[in-house]
């Protein structure tokens, strides 16, 4: 399986654009980037997924790189509640199944 | 609320002990799957079951079984626990399988202390 490389650690303030980058260099073609975060106390949520082009939804955006061995999630203004432990995931396989990392603990300060 | 119950929320139990978790899936969603996170391991991928039948299984043990009833809602069955088995559980759906663009909507957890 191919794999993401995410920082340990990020820190933010309130109210700020935040973006949270992942390494993927040995993406396939059929290689789907799909981000998960996850509050204190709580299950995993799903926040977008992408295959070649940016997207965007209620909750963030999606940039990948031309070459789709690079990703950036972009948290347009972070607040309190964002605080979390961001998931990079790559997924191409039938079942659908999540391999997760160790992502990126997001902290925001008021 | 993601739509996904899982009961219980905690459970105590003694090394040696068989235990059930229950998972109901959102409504509509045919796949679940089941996921392991304790602190050295991380979140693992446990087990799927779509419309009844296994699709995928990861790094479930075998003292581990799991099964999806007609209703859909699951359970995960956990027999001769050890202290190491003490972790987080959770159960997740989607609506289908067979391509990776689905998202997974995962419930709260059943936290599981095996003394």
């Amino acid at each position: 399986d191919a794999k993401t490389t995410q920082p340990n650690s990020m820190e933010s303030n309130e109210e700020e654009p935040v973006h949270l980058p992942c390494n993927h260099s040995t993406i396939s073609g059929t290689d789907y980037i799909h981000w998960y975060r996850q509050l204190p106390s709580q299950g995993p949520e799903y926040v977008i997924h992408g295959l070649t082009s940016n997207v965007n939804n209620r909750m963030a955006s999606l940039a990948i790189a031309e070459d789709r061995k690079s990703s950036t999630l972009i948290l347009h203004r972070a607040t309190l509640r964002d605080a979390a432990v961001y998931y990079c995931i790559l997924n191409n396989n039938a079942g659908n199944m999540l391999t997760f990392g160790g992502g990126t603990r997001l902290m925001v300060k008021p | 609320d993601s739509g996904v119950t899982q009961t219980p929320k905690h459970l105590i139990t003694a090394t040696g002990q068989r235990v059930t978790l229950r998972c109901s899936p959102r409504s509509g969603d045919l796949s679940v799957y089941w996921y392991q996170q304790s602190l050295d391991q991380g979140l693992q991928f446990l087990i799927q079951y779509y419309n009844g039948e296994e699709r995928a299984k990861g790094n479930i043990l075998e003292r581990f079984s799991a099964q999806q009833f007609p209703d859909l809602h699951s359970e995960l069955n956990l027999s001769s626990l050890e202290l190491g088995d003490s972790a987080l559980y959770f159960c997740a759906s989607s609506a289908n399988s067979g391509t990776p663009t689905y998202e997974q909507y995962f419930g709260p957890g059943t936290r599981l202390t095996v003394t």
